[in-house]
């Protein structure tokens, strides 16, 4: 969806490099979350946020951190990257409601040597 | 421990065919199920919500259904088309809000003409 948006789409690391993930929504959602999605496994929630004072865990957070700058801006770090976090990460917006529609980004797709 | 099971895995199907895809899942309380689609490369987008009381969506050639009782979802795909070919995804809710979700880890499908 182009309302929101990652960068970088692509990225090589080495192992024990901090890199950060961005992700930016002008859709006015509340509510922001990043996954990671590895070949054969589901989509697994990171962090999520659902306004800017709150940030929450979600199932697999170690090794990870996130702020929530703004409404529209919510980043994702690796503060010493490890090669198994080599995967896909997605950012995703929603708005609150009993079946709110999650609205995913492109994708990053990182490499950690 | 709330679980999303798809099937099949993946498959193969002639342009212009149709084709259901399965998704049985453990997750209790249920609140909703979802359907989405993810292209290759591109994050997942939402094809069809339904809650507890409802048992048949539609969009367009996309048609979902869902037996509470036994736990089960389908997606109907009809009269497929090259663009179809994506993986498809069902996300099981165990409560308000996006971080109760359960994700299954896809129906891979490969249209060919």
């Amino acid at each position: 969806d182009a309302d929101v948006t990652q960068t970088p789409r692509n990225r090589i690391t080495k192992t024990g490099k901090r890199i950060m993930l961005e992700c930016s929504q002008t859709k006015g959602h509340d509510r922001m979350y990043w996954y990671r999605q590895d070949p054969g496994l589901g989509l697994r929630l990171i962090y999520y946020s659902f306004d800017v004072k709150d940030i929450n865990k979600g199932e697999i957070s170690d090794g990870y951190s996130v702020s929530r700058q703004a409404q529209a801006k919510f980043s994702l770090s690796l503060e010493s990257a490890i090669p198994n976090q080599t995967a896909l990460y997605f950012c995703a917006t929603s708005e609150p409601g009993q079946a709110e529609t999650q609205y995913f980004g492109p994708g990053t797709r990182l490499l950690v040597l | 421990k709330n679980q999303v099971e798809q099937s099949p895995q993946s498959l193969i199907i002639l342009e212009g065919k149709n084709c259901t895809l399965q998704c049985n899942y453990t997750v209790s309380p249920f609140s909703n199920l979802r359907w989405y689609k993810q292209d290759t490369g591109r994050g997942p987008v939402s094809l069809t919500i339904m809650t507890f009381s409802e048992n048949t969506k539609s969009n367009g050639r996309y048609t979902a259904t869902l037996d509470a009782d036994t736990k089960q979802s389908s997606l109907h795909i009809t009269a497929s088309q090259l663009s179809d070919s994506a993986s498809y995804i069902c996300v099981v809710s165990s409560g308000y809000g996006n971080n109760r979700l359960a994700f299954g880890k896809g129906n891979q499908v490969v249209v060919i003409p």
